[in-house]
């Protein structure tokens, strides 16, 4: 899998709710992880959550209270849900996946399959 | 959360010198430890997992080595294409944190 697809609103109000997908075009996700990562302009990478196998998410705490991150049960796409953004939230979000399954355990070595990229511009 | 500091923040070299990025983490995170690369208007690219495991398909002139708080991105022999941005990240515990990025230019 050499990258995913991502799609989503790229234009937002403060207040309004960010929402993105991440899929794969006639497949299933590949690793056991999931994960969004934004990045401001001219700034680094920030995590902002993933969700496993298993379906149990993990939040970074800064964003915690906005963030939601959810997946379909077909394992083809995962989604991320961001409310009440600001000019803060503005940025380029990243979904990736990583991980791998050794006989019944999962291990995580970081992202090895990135989206392209989805600028999201936060402007009243 | 685990702070992870990287040195310098950004470094100018010429094709063929030797590369040294520092990553520090502010407790000790074993070896779950990460390095990737961007380049501008791209996602990043994974080059090192587990902070020594080469990505397949990465030139063997980059190498990561350390554990536990300190680890090291190595470029042997800095080439055109390895002119980006590198950034550590940890894996050891939430929030998976990142560095803050070292932006390799030309001299």
């Amino acid at each position: 899998q050499d990258q995913l697809q991502q799609w989503g609103a790229g234009l937002l109000k403060p207040s309004e709710t960010l929402s993105l997908t991440c899929g794969v075009d006639g497949g299933s996700l590949s690793g056991f992880y999931w994960s969004w990562i934004r990045q401001p302009p001219g700034k680094g990478l920030e995590w902002i959550g993933e969700i496993n196998h298993s379906g149990d998410t993990y939040y970074n705490p800064s964003l915690k209270s906005r963030v939601s991150i959810s997946a379909g049960t077909s394992r083809s796409q995962f989604s991320l849900r961001l409310s009440s953004v600001t000019a803060a939230d503005t940025a380029v979000y990243y979904c990736a996946t990583g991980g791998v399954m050794k006989g019944r355990y999962y291990y995580y070595y970081g992202a090895d399959v990135w989206g392209q990229g989805t600028t999201v511009t936060v402007s009243s | 959360d685990i702070q992870m500091t990287q040195s310098p923040s950004s470094l100018s070299a010429s094709v063929g010198d030797r590369v040294t990025i520092t990553c520090r983490a502010s407790q000790g995170i074993s070896n779950d430890l990460g390095w990737y690369q961007q380049k501008p208007g791209k996602a990043p690219k994974r080059l090192i997992y587990a902070a020594s495991t080469l990505e397949t398909g990465v030139p063997s002139r980059f190498s990561g080595s350390g554990s536990g708080t300190q680890f090291t991105l190595t470029i042997s022999s800095l080439q055109p294409e390895d002119f980006a941005t590198y950034y550590c990240q940890q894996h050891y515990s939430f929030p998976r944190t990142f560095g803050q990025g070292t932006k390799v230019e030309i001299k």
